[in-house]
């Protein structure tokens, strides 16, 4: 069973397109977060909810917004895209947001290709 | 401000030689560490943590880490390092003061691991 699983695994799309991922898990997690990975393998944290409210909102352009759903599942819908955007996107889980029980699960990724 | 150091970009080592990759921090208040590891196109995998107690820490797959308060320091270490240890390690921190309890990463050290 994959325990936090994300669609697709691949994304190419055009410049100015509007894209959507999906995240899901099955860990009975409240909390559940959007990560981007660069090319130098830097990691980013984009938003965060807790039982489906946004607790971190970092500073990403407003053409992202993430829609919770439900506790399980984060999804992430990204208008008008642009070369930049190009990255691995990563969903995670963890039990809650605090530090005792904070270690995250973390999907496979998706790999976003804007041309 | 709160921060992380990896200072090496990548990181050496025979088979079944002792491993070490390096980590500071800075933060202000009490640190909660993580390290977690990333194969080739996966996300990353939780491989341990220090909360409070030993100072040092055991994890998966053989490594441990020792948390170090005057050094600000979290180095990840394996005794006999394998080729399958070869990967991403990303070393990140919570400071005990933010009400987010937001996670600070590290910007990764790959571990090469020659037979």
């Amino acid at each position: 069973d994959t325990a936090v699983s994300q669609t697709p695994k691949y994304l190419v799309t055009q410049m100015g397109n509007d894209k959507s991922i999906k995240c899901e898990q099955n860990l009975g997690h409240d909390t559940m977060y959007w990560y981007k990975q660069d090319s130098k393998k830097f990691l980013k944290i984009m938003f965060s909810y807790n039982n489906k409210e946004l607790i971190i909102n970092e500073t990403v352009p407003n053409r992202f917004s993430p829609k919770s759903p439900d506790k399980a599942h984060l999804n992430l819908h990204i208008n008008s895209l642009e070369l930049g955007d190009s990255a691995v996107y990563f969903c995670a889980s963890s039990q809650d947001h605090s530090p005792n029980n904070s270690p995250l699960h973390f999907g496979n990724g998706t790999r976003l290709t804007v041309t | 401000a709160q921060s992380v150091a990896q200072p090496e970009d990548q990181v050496n080592v025979a088979e079944g030689n002792p491993l070490t990759v390096k980590c500071t921090y800075s933060v202000s208040g009490n640190p909660y560490l993580f390290w977690y590891v990333q194969y080739p196109n996966r996300g990353l995998q939780f491989l341990l943590k220090y909360i409070t107690g030993d100072n040092l820490v055991k994890g998966s797959y053989g490594f441990e880490a020792e948390f170090n308060k005057s050094q600000t320091s979290f180095h990840l270490k394996k005794p006999s390092a394998l080729v399958s240890d070869s990967a991403l390690y990303f070393c990140a921190v919570r400071d005990g003061l933010d009400s987010n309890y937001q996670l600070i990463w590290g910007a990764g050290t790959k571990l090469i691991i020659k037979p």
